[in-house]
């Protein structure tokens, strides 16, 4: 089934960098957008960026730019999210999740990476 | 504080409907399709609605959405207790050239 699987939990210091994974499966990875999502602890959802993995193409969202970096590898269908100079602020859950070229709505998503600044 | 507007908070008894507003601007709703995600607790949120008023395969006729200018609504009727969530209203931003939630809206079903 289609399924975005995301790595495990991370712990990092602050003004450290954390790279996070997601993993498609059953569907082809390249025909899809992936988006980053973030959401701490008791608060709402917060976009980070998109990619397509096709053409590597990227947005980030402003508040991330220069400090998100969002890249791929097709030869095992993975998307990454790496941030860097964390702050406790940057403490969350952090979720891929699958869109179509120019479609707004996340149809897909995977269980989320807690980070944890500290 | 974001970009979409929603209330903190709605509630009813099971069985009857409820209403959750998403209020945003011409830049979002206004230009764009809305979608709406529900979120169990300690769960990835779930899509529920796309394009304003279409849902995915597997979500019940209970749940739907309207649009009408720079506002959206998400409508559930037949309430039940496996309702209660956090719910999230998301588009596209034209002028940011970014993705919008709203603050999101936490059903209570009495």
């Amino acid at each position: 089934q289609v399924q975005l699987v995301q790595s495990g939990a991370e712990v990092q210091k602050p003004g450290a960098s954390v790279k996070v994974s997601c993993k498609a499966s059953g569907y082809t990875f390249t025909s899809f957008n992936i988006n980053w999502v973030r959401q701490a602890t008791g608060q709402g959802l917060e976009w980070m960026g998109w990619m397509n993995p096709n053409t590597a193409n990227t947005g980030y969202a402003q508040k991330f730019q220069g400090r998100v970096t969002m890249t791929r590898d097709t030869s095992i269908s993975t998307a990454y999210m790496e941030l860097s100079s964390l702050t406790s602020e940057d403490t969350a859950v952090y979720f891929c999740a699958r869109t179509q070229t120019g479609q707004p709505h996340m149809e897909i998503w995977g269980k989320g990476t807690t980070v944890t600044v500290s | 504080q974001s970009v979409l507007t929603q209330p903190p908070s709605v509630s009813a008894a099971p069985g009857q409907k409820v209403t959750i507003s998403c209020s945003g601007s011409s830049s979002n709703i206004g230009k764009n399709y809305v979608s709406w995600y529900q979120q169990l607790p300690g769960t990835a949120p779930k899509l529920l609605i796309y394009d304003t008023d279409k849902r995915p395969a597997g979500i019940p006729d209970r749940f739907s959405g309207s649009n009408s200018g720079t506002s959206a609504t998400l409508g559930i009727t037949g309430l039940q207790t496996g309702d209660e969530a956090d719910y999230y209203c998301g588009t596209w931003d034209s002028s940011l050239s970014a993705g919008v939630f709203g603050g999101g809206t936490k059903l209570t079903v009495l």
